[in-house]
């Protein structure tokens, strides 16, 4: 049973609108973190945050910007969505960085 | 360059014979491994985690690493249809969870 919550389930929208994801987790985990799973099923870090500090996957685009009110809650944000941003975004936490994260059950987004 | 490779990309066994997943790291800063399994339409969840050289089993599910190779395998026997899944392996670097790669996967199929 998953404690990690994420709305919305799926999402479809348009080139250049900008969309937000919801993230909540019930465990007390001190790490939080926004992974993407594309259409081949690679699965790629794009976030991480712990203890007010976060760290950011290089490699993903200025239009992503994760949002935390508290250590429960990481939400993510696309600025002006393009069609590459279609796949399925998974939150996760974990007790400490070094524990294996535990996945909530994704968003999906479908950019037209 | 995926630094972590999968293999095979996908695997027939059929119903209560043995099922062995590969999983190589290039990055030679890999400490340890996590596998995760991903049923259709859900999201990855940790099966098993090795961070030391040897074998650790649990139940059906046996895992080794090879710490010089930075090779994994991890073997199900008497595979049921309910173990049909994407099977990934994540290695880790020491400093955390924000450091985990993801290989591609196996896609396992048990015939009944």
């Amino acid at each position: 049973e998953t404690a990690v919550f994420q709305t919305p389930n799926y999402h479809v929208t348009q080139v250049g609108n900008e969309v937000s994801f919801n993230c909540k987790q019930t465990l007390g985990h001190d790490t939080m973190y926004w992974y993407k799973q594309d259409s081949k099923k690679l699965l790629k870090i794009m976030f991480s945050y712990n203890n007010k500090q976060l760290i950011v996957n290089e490699t993903v685009p200025r239009r992503f910007s994760p949002q935390s009110s508290d250590k429960a809650h990481l939400n993510l944000r696309i600025k002006s969505v393009e069609p590459e941003d279609s796949a399925v975004y998974l939150c996760a936490s974990s007790r400490a960085n070094n524990q294996a994260p535990l996945f909530g059950e994704g968003t999906r987004l479908s950019v037209l | 360059q995926q630094k972590v490779q999968q293999s095979p990309e996908s695997l027939i066994v059929p119903e209560g014979g043995m099922a062995s997943l590969n999983c190589t790291s290039s990055d030679r800063n890999v400490d340890y491994f996590w596998w995760y399994r991903q049923h259709s339409g859900k999201s990855p969840k940790m099966l098993m985690s090795i961070f030391s050289n040897g074998e650790k089993e649990e139940g059906r599910f046996t895992v080794h690493l090879n710490k010089a190779s930075l090779h994994t395998s991890l073997h199900i026997r008497d595979s049921q249809p309910s173990d049909s899944a994407l099977y990934l392996c994540a290695g880790g670097r020491a400093g955390g969870a924000d450091r985990l790669t993801f290989g591609k996967g196996t896609q396992l199929i048990i015939q009944p």
